[in-house]
Order: structure tokens, then sequence, then C-alpha cells
């Protein structure tokens, strides 16, 4: 079993749509989970970082954790075609420089 | 700017022939890492270091060399690549401190003939 297994898409929504990409993880010591985008042809940036259970909000994201089911959530309201990437959590337990990633879920926003 | 920069972009090598892919930072950062992409297993973790002169094994290492002499240089050797090793190549960066951002380079294609 993958430590961290999150759908490849790809997912395509139609703009203003509101979307949920997910995943889940098996290692219950994970406290640190962070999402990244990633455009094409360049590298991740970090887009939410959340520590250990809760919500988190900024603007049209919100990224939600929910340690009891090892299952976190990005959501982004109102998407638009520049929201078109791939999306990739990555979790840690304390240690930042042992980043665990998905396999990324690629999202398609259409005009 | 802060930025993580790789050299080379992209590059087309034979079995067996050494290389060297440059990686470089300017925001002072301790942590460096290298990681791998690939279709269906996501970024894989190769090398990482915590400063310098000090250097980790990732999940992936067999196979490549790192060497860390100074705090904004963090270059990866394969001594002798394999087909195998074809794959998207990244370089990361961070402060040291549990959850900090790390900070991506644009990516290195390299192609194992």
């Amino acid at each position: 079993q993958k430590e961290v297994e999150q759908d490849p898409g790809p997912l395509s929504v139609p703009e203003g749509a509101i979307v949920s990409l997910n995943c889940t993880y098996s290692n219950s010591a994970f406290q640190y989970f962070m999402w990244y985008r990633q455009y094409s042809r360049k590298g991740p940036e970090l887009l939410m970082y959340t520590y250990s259970s809760g919500n988190k909000e900024d603007g049209r994201f919100t990224a939600q954790v929910d340690k009891s089911s090892k299952y976190i959530s990005l959501f982004i309201r109102d998407s638009q075609p520049s929201d078109s990437a791939t999306y990739l959590c990555a979790i840690t337990d304390t240690g930042f420089q042992k980043l665990v990633f998905g396999t990324g879920t690629r999202l398609l926003v259409s005009p | 700017e802060a930025q993580v920069t790789q050299n080379p972009r992209y590059l087309i090598t034979v079995t067996g022939k050494k290389l060297t892919v440059t990686c470089s930072q300017n925001m002072n950062h301790e942590y460096m890492s290298w990681y791998r992409q690939d279709p269906g297993l996501g970024l894989r973790q190769i090398y990482y270091s915590m400063n310098v002169e000090v250097t980790d094994k990732g999940d992936v290492p067999e196979g490549y060399k790192v060497s860390r002499k100074e705090k904004r240089n963090f270059p990866l050797i394969l001594e002798s690549p394999s087909p195998n090793q074809t794959s998207l190549y990244f370089c990361a960066s961070a402060q040291a401190g549990a959850g900090n951002e790390q900070f991506f380079g644009p990516g290195t294609r390299l192609t194992v003939l």
C-alpha cells in the first residue's frame, strides 16, 4: 500500500464549478499536510499548508484535514481556467525534509 | 529574485556517459533536495541535504550521487546513466524547520538512450 493515494484524474469541470481534490494516507504519524500546484513544464509551488486537523481557507481555496479518517481535501470555489494544473498533496510527520507526495490529480477547467 | 535554478533544462544522453545536473539557490536555505517525477509514481525523493557537507538518501538513491560543498549548490551526479533513469528531475530548497515550504526549480528532463 502506498503511503499516500491520490486519484490521477484528469478531472474536467466547467468554469465556476466547485472542485474537490482528495488524498488518503496510511501513516497516522503524519502531521503536516500541504497542497502543491504544478503547471505544465514547471516545478511544483506551494498552494496551501495545514498543520494537524481542521480547515484552512485562502481566497477561493480551502484545505481540509481529517486525521481520524486519514483523509485530506482541497476545495476550489469558482474555478477558473487558470486553475488548470496538476495538484499534488504532500505529507510529512515532523521532518520537513521527508515529504511524501501523492501522484497528483490533473485538473482541467474549461471556459 | 528568489529562485532555484537547474541546468541543463533538457538533456539527451547515452547509457554509461557520466553527467551532472546542477542546482543552485539564492535564498540561503539550509535544506536542499532532489526528486524525480515519473508518470503514475509522482515525485520521489532521491537525496537531500540538511546543510553543507551533510547529505542523506531519500527513497530512490540507487544510481545517483550528490555533493554539498557550498550552501547554494547541490549537484546531482549520474556516474553511469541507464535508460531507467529517464525522468523529470526537480531540485528543491527550504529553510530548516518543520513544515517549511520547499521551493522547486523548473525541472530537468533527462532522456537516457
